[in-house]
């Protein structure tokens, strides 16, 4: 069955370290994967995703199929990056699967 | 321009009432997805439509939930005889034919007493 892990509830880091939030994934095909983010009081949003290989906001995610792994990282923290973040598998035509996510939180 | 918009933005129903939910998606989008998200958890596919057609269902819980498309642009969920688990966020999105970024409404938050 296709299932998308994100082992950590909660993260803290201080502003200026680096981040990474972890994401595993289970698919039998080749995946299509993402990350969406909801910032407090806004809307889920598509944060980044694997086929774009492009940077937003200073998070790269690198497809590790091996390690079957998508995980987001940030060399440096912002006070900005504190947000609730999902990581998502397209499953078939367009349906996503979603993990459970991880509240980040930057300390000053 | 407009995003996709959810009313009511919040509900609160006895156990055993039928509620509806809308979603207006953005203009032009065919794409149209209903997921449902319960507390601590993150967001569960429910059902897909492609115009004006269920294109996939397999999310729906159970035959108390139903949803429609009737003109292929607002989008309608159905739930009969809530049950208090169902109280949860309802959350829809929309995308267009060729791009594939789906664009979340705000959500409604149902909560059955």
């Amino acid at each position: 069955a296709q299932r998308v892990t994100q082992p950590e509830k909660l993260l803290s880091v201080f502003k200026g370290a680096p981040v990474e939030l972890k994401c595993n994934y289970s698919y039998s095909g080749s995946p299509e994967l993402f990350w969406y983010v909801q910032y407090s009081r806004q809307r889920l949003q598509l944060l980044l995703r694997h086929i774009s290989r492009e940077s937003i906001k200073g998070f790269t995610a690198d497809l590790n199929k091996g390690e079957t792994s998508f995980h987001l990282k940030k060399p440096f923290a912002q006070e900005e990056d504190s947000a609730m973040y999902y990581c998502a598998l397209k499953r078939g035509a367009q349906k996503l699967v979603f993990g459970q996510g991880t509240r980040l939180t930057i300390n000053p | 321009g407009a995003g996709v918009s959810q009313t009511p933005s919040n509900k609160v129903t006895e156990k055993g009432k039928y509620v509806e939910l809308r979603c207006d998606p953005i203009s032009g989008h065919t794409a149209l997805y209903w997921y449902r998200q319960s507390l601590g958890q993150g967001p569960e596919f429910l059902i897909y439509f492609q115009g004006t057609g269920a294109a996939d269902d397999s999310g729906l819980p159970n035959d108390r939930f139903f949803a429609v498309r009737p003109e292929g642009s607002v989008s309608t969920l159905k739930i009969q005889r809530t049950e208090r688990g169902d109280s949860a966020v309802y959350l829809c999105a929309s995308s267009s034919t060729r791009g594939d970024e789906q664009y979340f409404g705000p959500g409604t938050r149902l909560t059955v007493t």
